[in-house]
C-alpha cells in the first residue's frame, strides 16, 4: 500500500508569487491534514480537510488556503509568498479505522527567496 | 493556553546507551498523547499512543510512559542505535470534537558510535 505523497519535494519561489503544493493521502483515507514546519516554531497545524471540506482551521493567514477532490488528494496554495513562508510542508493522511493515526509524507520544502 | 513543552532540545549520547526525553503539556481536555519519531528529510512516523488510562507502553526499543496527574510523557530508549539518531515530536490531542494537535517542538537526538 503506497504511503502519502507530496510533490513536488522541493520548491524555490521569490516573494509576492503563489505556490500550490499537492499530496495524495494513502488509499481510503478521507482525512488529510497540512502542518508548516520550521526550525524556529516547530510543526504548526494548517487545516484539516475530510470529505472535501474543511474540518478544522489553524492560525494561520488567509494567504494560506487548501482545498480537496473528490478522490481525496488535496492540493494547499500559498498566495503572496513572504521570506518567513520558508518551511517544510507536511501532509498526514487518516483513516477511519487506523485509532486516528496520521501517517506523513515527506514533505515539500519551501524557499521563499 | 494549550502548551506542550519537550526536554532536552538536543541530546547526543554513544551508541548501546540508553536515554529518556520528557513532555510535558498543559493541553485540556486531553485525548490521547503520541509520539513521532522524524528523521532528517522526512516526514514523522508514529512511535507510540497513549490514551488517559495508559501508563506505560512499549515498542521495541521504545518505552513512553504517561502521567496524566502530572501532565508528563516521557520516552525512553534502550540500547540505541546509530539509526535511532533523529527528532522526536510529542503531540497532545485536545478532546474535542475537532481533535486538534498541540506539538511540541521536538528533542533533536544523536547517537555516537
Amino acid at each position: 500500500k503506497a504511503g502519502v505523497t507530496q510533490t513536488p519535494r522541493y520548491l524555490i519561489k521569490t516573494r509576492g508569487q503563489q505556490v500550490t503544493l499537492s499530496c495524495s493521502p494513502i488509499s481510503g483515507h478521507r482525512s488529510v491534514s497540512w502542518y508548516q514546519q520550521t526550525p524556529g516554531q516547530g510543526l504548526q497545524f494548517l487545516f484539516e480537510y475530510f470529505s472535501e471540506t474543511q474540518r478544522n482551521k489553524g492560525n494561520f493567514p488567509g494567504r494560506f488556503s487548501g482545498r480537496q477532490f473528490s478522490n481525496s488528494r488535496s492540493e494547499m496554495n500559498v498566495s503572496t509568498l513572504e521570506l518567513g513562508d520558508s518551511a517544510l510542508y507536511l501532509c498526514a493522511s487518516k483513516g477511519d479505522s487506523t485509532k486516528n493515526i496520521q501517517y506523513f509524507g515527506a514533505g515539500t520544502r519551501l524557499s521563499v527567496l | 493556553k494549550n502548551q506542550v513543552e519537550q526536554s532536552p532540545q538536543s541530546l547526543i549520547i554513544l551508541e548501546g546507551k540508553n536515554c529518556t526525553l520528557q513532555c510535558n503539556y498543559t493541553v485540556s481536555p486531553f485525548s490521547n498523547l503520541r509520539w513521532y519519531k522524524q528523521d532528517t528529510g522526512r516526514g514523522p512516523v508514529s512511535l507510540t499512543i497513549m490514551t488517559f488510562s495508559e501508563n506505560t507502553k512499549s515498542n521495541g526499543r521504545y518505552t513512553a510512559t504517561l502521567d496524566a496527574d502530572t501532565k508528563q510523557s516521557s520516552l525512553h530508549i534502550t540500547a540505541s542505535q546509530l539509526s535511532d539518531s533523529a527528532s522526536y515530536i510529542c503531540v497532545v490531542i485536545h478532546n474535542n470534537a475537532g481533535n486538534m494537535l498541540t506539538f511540541g517542538g521536538g528533542t533533536r537526538l544523536m547517537v555516537k558510535p
